[in-house]
């Protein structure tokens, strides 16, 4: 059963114009979500996270929207270069100290076209 | 910078063998994590330990083994690899639960084959 969706396997964007990437989940009890990205033959990297007390967290290039409601979050990448093509996963758990699981979703491959 | 070590990037071995696989931290975290990902399901869980000689059953612990004997390292054993766990794994480490602050830190990945 998995718990965390990311729908699309691949996605390609023009540089400089706007990627998004979404991920969907299953358990209301996760209130922490994160997103990593990962180049081939390196572990993933954190990127962004947002806790449920927001529905917006933004950082340079990168902004993670929640919507609880819908039990939904996308990552906006603008503009999008070419290093930014890479395996994006997000990643959801519990926000109780001592919750120690991640869960994640199967990956996006985003390539960013010249 | 915390950076999580793993013996080796690449291995190859025989079914039946038995295989252990490393992973040093040196950031003193609290926290480490096994996981294998394969095309299409992502990063899942195999095992994690809060604490020395601690550890609890991931999502996927069926055919593994861990063993923390010191805080800074964490061994997946595979006791009679099969070719079902070829598959690339990852160790990570966190400074104490999960919350903001409290990323999980991945290593570079073992690319296991099991032929």
């Amino acid at each position: 059963d998995q718990q965390v969706k990311q729908n699309s396997p691949s996605l390609s964007v023009q540089e400089g114009r706007i990627s998004i990437l979404n991920c969907d989940y299953t358990n209301s009890m996760f209130d922490y979500f994160l997103w990593y990205k990962k180049y081939p033959a390196e572990g993933p990297t954190f990127l962004i996270s947002i806790s449920s007390i927001k529905d917006k967290n933004e950082d340079g290039r990168f902004t993670v929207f929640l919507n609880k409601s819908a039990k939904h979050l996308s990552l906006h990448i603008v503009p999008s270069q070419p290093g930014d093509s890479a395996v994006y996963f997000c990643a959801a758990s519990p926000l109780i100290q001592g919750a120690q699981k991640l869960v994640f979703g199967q990956g996006t491959r985003l390539t960013i076209n010249p | 910078d915390v950076k999580v070590t793993q013996s080796s990037r690449y291995l190859v071995k025989r079914t039946g063998e038995k295989v252990f696989l490393e992973c040093v931290q040196d950031m003193d975290h609290e926290n480490m994590f096994w996981y294998r990902q394969d095309p299409g399901l992502g990063l899942r869980l195999i095992y994690f330990s809060y604490d020395v000689k601690m550890k609890e059953k991931g999502d996927i612990p069926e055919g593994y083994s861990v063993s923390r004997e010191k805080k800074e390292r964490f061994s997946l054993i595979l006791e009679s690899a099969s070719t079902n766990q070829t598959s690339m794994y990852l160790c990570a480490s966190s400074l104490y639960g999960t919350g903001y602050g409290h990323e999980q830190y991945f290593g570079p990945g073992t690319r296991l084959t099991v032929t």
